[in-house]
Protein backbone atom coordinates (compact mmCIF):
# COMPACT_ATOMS: atom_id res chain seq x y z
CA UNK A 1 0.00 0.00 0.00
CA UNK A 2 1.05 3.34 -1.02
CA UNK A 3 2.30 5.94 2.26
CA UNK A 4 0.78 8.62 0.91
CA UNK A 5 -3.15 7.49 -0.53
CA UNK A 6 -5.63 9.78 -2.31
CA UNK A 7 -9.07 9.87 -3.13
CA UNK A 8 -10.62 9.72 -5.38
CA UNK A 9 -7.76 9.65 -8.38
CA UNK A 10 -10.23 10.96 -11.00
CA UNK A 11 -13.13 13.36 -10.62
CA UNK A 12 -15.25 15.18 -12.87
CA UNK A 13 -17.98 17.49 -11.76
CA UNK A 14 -20.42 20.29 -12.96
CA UNK A 15 -19.28 24.35 -11.84
CA UNK A 16 -20.45 25.25 -8.62
CA UNK A 17 -20.42 21.66 -7.03
CA UNK A 18 -19.01 20.62 -4.07
CA UNK A 19 -16.10 18.24 -3.84
CA UNK A 20 -13.81 16.95 -1.34
CA UNK A 21 -10.82 15.23 -1.73
CA UNK A 22 -9.06 13.41 0.77
CA UNK A 23 -5.54 12.23 1.59
CA UNK A 24 -4.33 9.93 4.47
CA UNK A 25 -0.48 8.79 5.32
CA UNK A 26 0.95 6.15 7.13
CA UNK A 27 4.33 7.80 7.12
CA UNK A 28 3.43 8.87 10.78
CA UNK A 29 4.47 12.65 9.66
CA UNK A 30 2.87 15.52 11.50
CA UNK A 31 3.11 17.58 8.35
CA UNK A 32 0.87 17.73 5.13
CA UNK A 33 0.13 19.71 2.24
CA UNK A 34 -1.93 20.35 -0.69
CA UNK A 35 -0.62 21.49 -4.01
CA UNK A 36 -2.25 22.01 -6.91
CA UNK A 37 -0.18 22.02 -10.38
CA UNK A 38 -1.00 23.31 -13.69
CA UNK A 39 0.89 22.54 -16.42
CA UNK A 40 3.18 25.73 -17.45
CA UNK A 41 2.63 26.50 -13.74
CA UNK A 42 4.41 23.61 -11.55
CA UNK A 43 3.34 22.83 -8.42
CA UNK A 44 1.52 25.57 -6.23
CA UNK A 45 0.86 25.47 -2.33
CA UNK A 46 -2.83 25.54 -1.43
CA UNK A 47 -2.78 24.61 2.20
CA UNK A 48 -0.64 22.82 4.44
CA UNK A 49 -0.82 21.89 8.60
CA UNK A 50 2.03 20.82 10.84
CA UNK A 51 -0.06 19.02 13.12
CA UNK A 52 -3.96 18.25 14.07
CA UNK A 53 -4.39 22.02 15.48
CA UNK A 54 -2.87 24.07 13.02
CA UNK A 55 -3.90 25.20 9.33
CA UNK A 56 -2.03 27.73 6.78
CA UNK A 57 -2.89 29.04 3.63
CA UNK A 58 -0.74 28.75 1.09
CA UNK A 59 0.01 30.98 -2.00
CA UNK A 60 -3.33 29.82 -3.72
CA UNK A 61 -6.33 29.49 -0.83
CA UNK A 62 -8.83 31.15 -2.22
CA UNK A 63 -11.82 28.64 -3.19
CA UNK A 64 -10.46 25.96 -0.97
CA UNK A 65 -10.92 25.08 2.65
CA UNK A 66 -9.24 22.19 4.34
CA UNK A 67 -9.88 20.08 7.14
CA UNK A 68 -7.00 18.08 9.69
CA UNK A 69 -9.33 15.40 11.00
CA UNK A 70 -6.44 13.33 12.63
CA UNK A 71 -2.59 13.40 12.31
CA UNK A 72 -3.05 11.44 9.44
CA UNK A 73 -6.12 12.32 7.38
CA UNK A 74 -6.27 16.00 5.16
CA UNK A 75 -8.83 16.79 3.32
CA UNK A 76 -9.19 19.51 0.83
CA UNK A 77 -12.64 21.27 -0.13
CA UNK A 78 -13.81 22.85 -2.98
CA UNK A 79 -16.94 24.45 -1.31
CA UNK A 80 -17.97 25.84 -5.07
CA UNK A 81 -16.30 24.69 -8.08
CA UNK A 82 -15.35 26.45 -11.06
CA UNK A 83 -13.61 25.67 -14.12
CA UNK A 84 -10.61 27.21 -13.22
CA UNK A 85 -10.15 25.04 -10.11
CA UNK A 86 -9.23 22.11 -12.94
CA UNK A 87 -5.99 20.73 -12.38
CA UNK A 88 -4.39 17.66 -10.75
CA UNK A 89 -4.01 18.18 -7.02
CA UNK A 90 -1.54 16.34 -4.63
CA UNK A 91 -1.26 15.80 -1.04
CA UNK A 92 1.87 15.60 0.78
CA UNK A 93 3.83 14.70 4.12
CA UNK A 94 6.90 15.54 5.41
CA UNK A 95 8.95 15.78 8.84
CA UNK A 96 10.36 18.46 10.17
CA UNK A 97 13.77 18.28 8.52
CA UNK A 98 16.79 19.57 10.20
CA UNK A 99 16.75 23.14 11.61
CA UNK A 100 13.23 23.09 11.53
CA UNK A 101 12.72 23.62 7.78
CA UNK A 102 11.18 21.48 5.63
CA UNK A 103 12.30 17.65 4.99
CA UNK A 104 11.38 15.53 1.89
CA UNK A 105 8.45 15.56 1.21
CA UNK A 106 6.62 12.55 -0.11
CA UNK A 107 3.51 12.68 -2.08
CA UNK A 108 0.84 11.12 -2.91
CA UNK A 109 -0.34 9.93 -6.62
CA UNK A 110 -2.51 12.96 -7.41
CA UNK A 111 -6.45 13.58 -8.10
CA UNK A 112 -6.90 14.53 -11.49
CA UNK A 113 -10.17 16.71 -11.10
CA UNK A 114 -12.12 18.61 -13.99
CA UNK A 115 -14.70 20.89 -13.61
CA UNK A 116 -17.27 21.66 -16.31
CA UNK B 1 11.47 37.81 -4.24
CA UNK B 2 12.64 34.27 -3.74
CA UNK B 3 12.32 32.37 -7.38
CA UNK B 4 13.68 29.25 -8.83
CA UNK B 5 14.16 28.99 -12.73
CA UNK B 6 14.79 25.86 -14.44
CA UNK B 7 16.32 25.41 -18.10
CA UNK B 8 15.51 24.20 -20.42
CA UNK B 9 11.71 23.54 -20.14
CA UNK B 10 11.98 20.50 -22.44
CA UNK B 11 14.75 18.24 -23.80
CA UNK B 12 14.71 15.48 -26.37
CA UNK B 13 17.70 13.17 -26.26
CA UNK B 14 18.32 9.30 -27.57
CA UNK B 15 18.60 6.80 -25.52
CA UNK B 16 22.23 5.99 -24.25
CA UNK B 17 22.73 9.79 -24.29
CA UNK B 18 23.56 12.07 -21.22
CA UNK B 19 21.88 15.44 -20.24
CA UNK B 20 22.13 18.15 -17.94
CA UNK B 21 19.32 20.79 -16.17
CA UNK B 22 19.70 23.37 -14.85
CA UNK B 23 18.52 25.20 -11.78
CA UNK B 24 19.10 28.58 -10.87
CA UNK B 25 17.91 30.01 -7.13
CA UNK B 26 17.60 33.75 -5.78
CA UNK B 27 16.50 32.17 -2.70
CA UNK B 28 17.77 33.55 0.49
CA UNK B 29 18.07 32.63 3.53
CA UNK B 30 19.70 29.04 2.14
CA UNK B 31 18.84 26.36 3.24
CA UNK B 32 19.40 23.01 1.15
CA UNK B 33 18.20 22.35 -2.30
CA UNK B 34 16.20 19.21 -4.01
CA UNK B 35 15.87 17.60 -6.86
CA UNK B 36 12.56 15.50 -7.89
CA UNK B 37 11.28 13.42 -10.28
CA UNK B 38 8.16 13.11 -11.17
CA UNK B 39 6.69 10.60 -14.04
CA UNK B 40 3.78 10.94 -16.01
CA UNK B 41 0.36 10.46 -13.96
CA UNK B 42 2.32 10.33 -10.90
CA UNK B 43 3.55 12.36 -7.40
CA UNK B 44 7.04 13.59 -7.58
CA UNK B 45 10.04 11.32 -5.75
CA UNK B 46 12.86 13.33 -4.07
CA UNK B 47 16.14 12.08 -6.00
CA UNK B 48 18.75 13.91 -3.99
CA UNK B 49 19.29 17.05 -1.75
CA UNK B 50 21.89 19.37 -1.88
CA UNK B 51 23.00 21.40 1.51
CA UNK B 52 25.06 24.71 1.57
CA UNK B 53 28.29 22.69 1.63
CA UNK B 54 27.62 19.87 -0.46
CA UNK B 55 29.13 20.58 -4.47
CA UNK B 56 28.48 17.11 -5.57
CA UNK B 57 26.17 14.33 -4.56
CA UNK B 58 25.37 11.29 -6.99
CA UNK B 59 22.33 8.36 -6.71
CA UNK B 60 23.39 6.19 -9.60
CA UNK B 61 23.34 7.48 -12.55
CA UNK B 62 22.23 10.92 -11.47
CA UNK B 63 24.63 13.30 -10.07
CA UNK B 64 23.77 16.52 -8.91
CA UNK B 65 26.17 19.57 -8.53
CA UNK B 66 25.56 22.69 -6.32
CA UNK B 67 27.39 26.41 -6.57
CA UNK B 68 26.66 28.04 -3.57
CA UNK B 69 28.21 30.93 -4.93
CA UNK B 70 26.21 31.34 -8.20
CA UNK B 71 22.99 29.59 -6.66
CA UNK B 72 22.86 27.47 -9.36
CA UNK B 73 22.23 23.65 -9.61
CA UNK B 74 22.83 21.25 -11.87
CA UNK B 75 21.24 18.01 -12.64
CA UNK B 76 23.52 15.65 -15.14
CA UNK B 77 21.66 12.18 -15.79
CA UNK B 78 24.36 9.63 -17.60
CA UNK B 79 23.66 6.99 -19.85
CA UNK B 80 19.57 8.17 -20.66
CA UNK B 81 17.39 5.23 -19.96
CA UNK B 82 13.54 5.08 -21.54
CA UNK B 83 12.31 5.10 -17.89
CA UNK B 84 14.18 8.33 -17.51
CA UNK B 85 11.61 10.41 -19.90
CA UNK B 86 10.14 12.40 -16.83
CA UNK B 87 9.37 15.84 -15.25
CA UNK B 88 12.75 17.30 -13.22
CA UNK B 89 11.65 19.72 -10.45
CA UNK B 90 14.02 21.67 -8.37
CA UNK B 91 12.89 22.88 -5.30
CA UNK B 92 14.65 25.33 -2.74
CA UNK B 93 13.83 25.47 1.04
CA UNK B 94 14.66 28.93 2.25
CA UNK B 95 16.13 29.08 6.31
CA UNK B 96 12.70 30.89 7.72
CA UNK B 97 9.69 29.31 9.27
CA UNK B 98 7.07 28.03 7.63
CA UNK B 99 7.19 25.63 4.90
CA UNK B 100 9.07 27.59 2.97
CA UNK B 101 9.71 25.80 0.09
CA UNK B 102 10.18 27.36 -3.64
CA UNK B 103 9.46 25.27 -6.55
CA UNK B 104 10.89 25.40 -10.08
CA UNK B 105 8.46 24.81 -12.31
CA UNK B 106 9.92 21.86 -14.16
CA UNK B 107 12.36 20.18 -16.93
CA UNK B 108 10.13 17.70 -18.98
CA UNK B 109 12.79 15.04 -20.68
CA UNK B 110 11.87 12.75 -23.58
CA UNK B 111 14.14 9.82 -24.10
CA UNK B 112 13.59 8.14 -27.37
CA UNK B 113 15.26 5.04 -28.53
Amino acid sequence: DADVTQTPRNRITKTGKRIMLECSQTKGHDRMYWYRQDPGLGLRLIYYSFDVKDINKGEISDGYSVSRQAQAKFSLSLESAIPNQTALYFCATSDPGQGGNTGELFFGEGSRLTVL
Amino acid sequence: KNQVEQSPQSLIILEGKNCTLQCNYTVSPFSNLRWYKQDTGRGPVSLTIMTFSENTKSNGRYTATLDADTKQSSLHITASQLSDSASYICVVSAKKAGTALIFGKGTTLSVSS
